[in-house]
Formats: structure tokens, sequence, C-alpha cells
């Protein structure tokens, strides 16, 4: 079946660090990718999002590339800031499953001042 | 737009108590509303797959008769917690699915925090 592995977390940066979050998945077809971000208390926000091989997907200075060839989809930002900390789900969805979505395990970040 | 939202924000009851709580869809048409419970520092568990007009598809391990789900409209999906208890404390999240959308994308809700004392 489909899968999501995130790194383990929690992450911890200061203030304008680069940031990368690893994601692999492994899935039966072709699947979406998504990244969703989560604020205390909140439900989730859609980050960011690629529907096929090669597309980058990208928001609020966050990236990520869907990457076939190593069924990764790490998401990346090249300098952190405080509002940023949150935690960061990693998901796939695939048509064959009703737009059933596969979720990470989530990884907290935190950044200081 | 797509946005989706959730009533209450939060509830807190007795125990043997039911709750239901609501998610709608505001500015769109829902072909598929999804129901998830999350844990404190963990992520989002599945609890069924509700369509509108059928009957919902429960995840393996979730009663089924404990949480009712019902699906009037597509934009109207509701989770009844019967005879709650304090191990149904949690976080409950819905989502949907955009009809006609090709990437499957699913917009959340913004959670009920549900206390069973």
């Amino acid at each position: 079946g489909d899968s999501v592995t995130q790194m383990e977390g929690p992450v911890t940066l200061s203030e304008e660090a680069f940031l990368t979050i690893n994601c692999t998945y492994t899935a039966t077809g072709y699947p979406s990718l998504f990244w969703y971000v989560q604020y205390p208390g909140e439900g989730l926000q859609l980050l960011l999002k690629a529907t096929k091989a090669d597309d980058k997907g990208s928001n609020k200075g966050f990236e990520a590339t869907y990457r076939k060839e190593t069924t990764s989809f790490h998401l990346e930002k090249g300098s952190v800031q405080v509002s940023d900390s949150a935690v960061y789900f990693c998901a796939l969805s695939e048509v064959t499953s009703g737009s059933r979505l596969t979720f990470g395990e989530g990884t907290q970040l935190t950044v200081n001042p | 737009g797509a946005v989706v939202s959730q009533h209450p924000s939060w509830v807190i009851c007795k125990s043997g108590t039911s709750v239901k709580i609501e998610c709608r869809s505001l500015d769109f048409q829902a072909t598929t509303m999804f129901w998830y419970r999350q844990f404190p520092k963990q992520s989002l568990m599945l609890m069924a797959t509700s369509n509108e007009g059928s009957k919902a598809t429960y995840e393996q391990g979730v009663e089924k008769d404990k949480f009712l789900i019902n699906h009037a409209s597509l934009t109207l999906s509701t989770l009844t917690v019967t005879s709650a208890h304090p191990e149904d404390s949690s976080f409950y999240i819905c989502s949907a699915s955009v009809l006609g959308r090709v990437s499957n994308e699913q917009f959340f809700g913004p959670g009920t925090r549900l206390t069973v004392l």
C-alpha cells in the first residue's frame, strides 16, 4: 500500500537558517504530492503541491520538487522565520484511492529568534 | 475559495452524552468529505470517508455505531460521537475534496477539540 515517510523531528533552527524536511513515499501509481502545515490548535493548511514528476511546488518561500526517480518530495526554505514554527505534514493522494490522503508522521519545526 | 468550516470549534461534555460536529464546505460543492482524528503530537488518523447521499466508509478499527456520519448534502457532513467517554477526547478534523478537481486536493476545516469529562 501507499506510505509516506518524513524525517524525524523535532527540528529547531535559528531565524534565517536554511530548512530541509525530507519526505519519501511509496505508491503503486502516480500520486499527487502535498505539503500541509498545521499551526498550534488549528486544522491543516495546504502549503504546496505537485501533481507530476519534476513539478516544483512553491509558496511563501517554501519549495518542493516531485522526484520520481528517488520517490521524494523534500521541503526546503532558504531563510526561515519565527512565524514558520508549526508542524509540517507530507502527504500523497492517488486517483485510484478516491482522493484519500496518506500522511507522513509530521515534523515539528521551531524557529528561534 | 475552497473554505471548510467546522462547528463547534471546541466542546466539553459529560461522559455518556452524544456530541455532534458539523463540517461545511462554504463556497464549493464537495464530492467527498473525510473525518480525521488527531492525538497530541501525532499525525492525522483517517476515520471515515463520506460521500453525499451514501453510507460512509469506515477505516478498520473505527466503530461505525460509535462514530455516526451523515452526509446529507454536497456541503454538509456531520460526525456524531455517541455515548462519549474520556478516551474519545481528541482533535477531530474534517476535510473536503472538490468536485472535478484533478489533483485530488483536500481542504481542511479548522478542527474541533472534544473533551469528555
